[in-house]
């Protein structure tokens, strides 16, 4: 069963960068179907989609962030990593990391999501 | 850019009855090989999202059959047969025709 472990810290200060990274179990980083992707929820709000990064590298992302976001991956670590720079409180939200397998939707994986809060 | 709207933001159904969210896009999420590329998620309180339902009409694995998608190009529906307690929840919509994108979610409660 494939699991989805992310980490980070909850509290980043205005202006810096938000580094989360999510480690995965139970398959590996590089299976060449899957994509990776990551996903916050403003407290309160609804779901918006931040990017996403294959097992290949190749990168995606929500045209309102591409300037301040990067993915990518760890292959050595199973792992997948996203940085948000210049944060402000807007950005304060719950993060989460998915992963899904491109040639079979129904195969499509959660992480538990953690509270970033920006302040100072 | 494709936006998906959704209605209603909310409703109420007494357990045992159908529930009926709509989803419109923007654009036609109809792909040359007849897939539908529209999601249904539900987001159960403190949990993370889950999927329901994958281009358009397949139910995913483990998922009641009391659920049904449906719809095709730029205007589906999820549908409850009979609505049950633990479906309490709030339902998204996600396009993944292109970069994707949530419609702003449906809450179900029960009366």
């Amino acid at each position: 069963q494939l699991r989805l472990q992310l980490s980070g810290p909850g509290l980043v200060k205005p202006s810096e960068t938000l580094s989360l990274t999510c480690t995965v179990s139970g398959a590996s980083i590089t299976s060449r179907t899957f994509f990776w992707g990551w996903v916050r929820q403003p407290p309160g709000k609804g779901l918006e989609w931040l990017g996403s990064v294959s097992y290949s590298g190749s990168t995606y992302y929500n045209p309102s962030l591409k300037s301040r976001l990067s993915t990518s991956v760890d292959a050595s670590a199973n792992q997948f990593s996203l940085r948000l720079t210049s944060v402000t409180a807007a950005d304060t939200a719950v993060y989460y990391c998915a992963g899904r397998d491109g040639d079979n939707y129904d195969r499509d994986y959660w992480g538990q999501g953690t509270l970033v809060t920006v302040s100072s | 850019d494709i936006v998906v709207t959704q209605s209603p933001l909310s409703l109420a159904v007494t357990p045992g009855e159908a529930a009926s969210i709509s989803c419109r896009s923007s654009q036609r999420l109809l792909q040359s090989n007849g897939d539908n590329h529209l999601d249904w998620y539900v987001q159960k309180p403190g949990q993370s999202p889950q999927l329901l339902i994958y281009l358009a009409s397949n139910r995913a694995s483990g998922v009641p059959d009391r659920f049904t998608g449906s719809g095709s190009g730029t205007y589906f529906t999820l549908k409850i047969s009979r609505v049950e307690a633990e479906d309490v929840g709030v339902y998204y919509c996600m396009q993944a025709l292109q970069t994707p994108g949530f419609g702003q979610g449906t809450r179900l409660e029960i009366k």
